[in-house]
């Protein structure tokens, strides 16, 4: 299995502000995946970060609201800007590890509320 | 453009009984996993499907896949309280489409 470590596991936002969501990963990984869910809802993936290049956004999601980072083969962070209450989610950070394990494990996310 | 349905959505047992919940997706993917959330938590790993009938089981959940007819389904048997949850699929050889999820309830 992977361990991830998502900070902050929560916060409350005033509109018009950013968070900066950061995911730690124990071991190196190719490709680290963020995703959104909505209240009541399901995942939607956001983006895929790969390190050494520019994330690759999913439709209906820009950089300039959602830049990502990947610094290294362990650390990605998501920044979710100018934030609105339409913002306010769940944020989870995955990764899959292979060839040896097929399994997709996720970060215990980041409840954000936007006020 | 990759799409996973879900159904039921919603599903109401009473302990001791079966039933199954059905996933079906539109094109050909890798493998698909299932997932269990409980309120207010991340999504805890079930089982990974790989190939076409593969089937595995753990405790009172069994799940199957039939690549040729892109559907996955996850068995429940004699269900128990404990088993309230909310159950994803997901498809996709990296980032994953999921579906909207079954919110179960089991009722004693």
């Amino acid at each position: 299995s992977a361990v991830i470590s998502q900070k902050p596991s929560r916060d409350i936002c005033q509109r018009g502000t950013s968070l900066t969501i950061q995911c730690q990963v124990d071991s190196q990984v190719t490709m680290m995946f963020w995703y959104r869910q909505q209240p009541g809802q399901s995942l939607t993936l956001i983006a895929t970060a790969n390190q050494g290049s520019e994330a690759t956004y999913e439709s209906g999601f820009v950089i300039d609201k959602f830049p990502i980072s990947r610094p290294n083969l362990t650390f990605s962070t998501l920044t979710v800007s100018n934030m609105s209450p339409e913002d306010s989610s769940i944020y989870l950070c995955s990764v899959v590890r292979r060839p040896m394990n097929t399994e997709a494990f996720f970060g215990q996310g980041t409840r954000l509320t936007v006020v | 453009e990759l799409k996973v349905e879900q159904n039921p959505l919603f599903l109401s047992m009473q302990e001791g009984k079966n039933y199954t919940i059905y996933c079906n997706y539109s094109t050909t993917s890798d493998r698909l996993y299932w997932y269990r959330q409980d309120p207010g938590k991340s999504l805890e790993s079930l089982f990974v499907l790989l190939s076409n009938g593969a089937v595995k089981q753990e405790g009172r959940l069994m799940a199957s896949l039939d690549t040729k007819a892109r559907l996955s389904t996850l068995h429940i048997t004699a269900a128990v309280h404990d088993l309230s949850a909310t159950y994803f699929c997901a498809v996709g050889a990296d980032g994953l489409t999921f579906g909207k999820g079954t919110h179960l309830i089991i009722q004693p």
